[in-house]
């Protein structure tokens, strides 16, 4: 099983609309969550943390389930600037300079 | 807003030719880490480093590669011979914390071409 399981898509979806992506990822010692944007052939950028309770920043909300091993990333209303690939990342051990592990992004295009 | 810069932008080596990829991280910070994504795939953990010294590196990170903090402000990795398969974007971050909620800034990224 791939450590963080992320569906590629692409989501293809009208401006306003709302879209839902959610990840896997295998090892239960995960200690902390991230959601990352990465635009093509750019650097990957912090879009929000994920907290057990659950976290809203604007437009966007992100879920962890820990029983589940399951991460979810919501936008709504979708804008045309939210088109890029967003980027399931896990911290896996949680010690100084330890690693992300990334996913490998679920693409999103918003039309007009 | 600070930021993580890397250069060169953009470089082309042969075959076996020696690399180093340049970075500054973001002045306050503590904890450096150099990623890779090669074209089409997810961004790979290369090493972290911390006080000086690796904290964790991945299997990619093998005996051709080193990290280098050579004075108080850039960061680099050296390839020592590259190979094709090393062609990919190079990302630096850096953090204030290490680990747990710290999350990392990225650098703009250096695309190393090998042929």
């Amino acid at each position: 099983r791939k450590e963080v399981e992320q569906d590629p898509g692409p989501f293809n979806v009208p401006e306003g609309a709302t879209v839902a992506f959610n990840c896997t990822y295998s090892n239960s010692a995960s200690q902390s969550f991230f959601w990352y944007r990465q635009d093509c052939r750019k650097e990957p950028k912090l879009l929000m943390s994920v907290y057990s309770s659950g976290n809203e920043d604007g437009r966007f909300t992100a879920q962890l389930n820990r029983a589940s091993q399951y991460i979810s990333l919501l936008i709504r209303d979708s804008k045309l600037s939210d088109s890029a690939t967003y980027l399931c990342v896990v911290n896996v051990r949680g010690g100084a300079g330890t690693a992300l592990i990334f996913g490998k992004g679920t693409t999103l295009s918003v039309s007009s | 807003e600070p930021e993580v810069t890397q250069t060169p932008s953009h470089q082309v080596t042969q075959m076996g030719q020696e690399v180093i990829l340049r970075c500054v991280p973001i002045s306050n910070h503590l904890y450096f880490y150099w990623y890779r994504q090669i074209l089409g795939q997810k961004v790979e953990f290369l090493v972290s480093f911390y006080n000086n010294e690796i904290s964790e590196k991945s299997e990619i990170f093998d005996d051709q590669f080193s990290v280098e903090r050579p004075d108080g402000s850039n960061f680099t990795l050296k390839i020592r011979s590259t190979k094709l398969e090393d062609s990919a974007m190079y990302f630096c971050a850096s953090s204030d914390q290490g680990g747990q909620l710290s999350p990392l800034h990225f650098g703009n990224g250096t695309r190393l071409t090998v042929t």
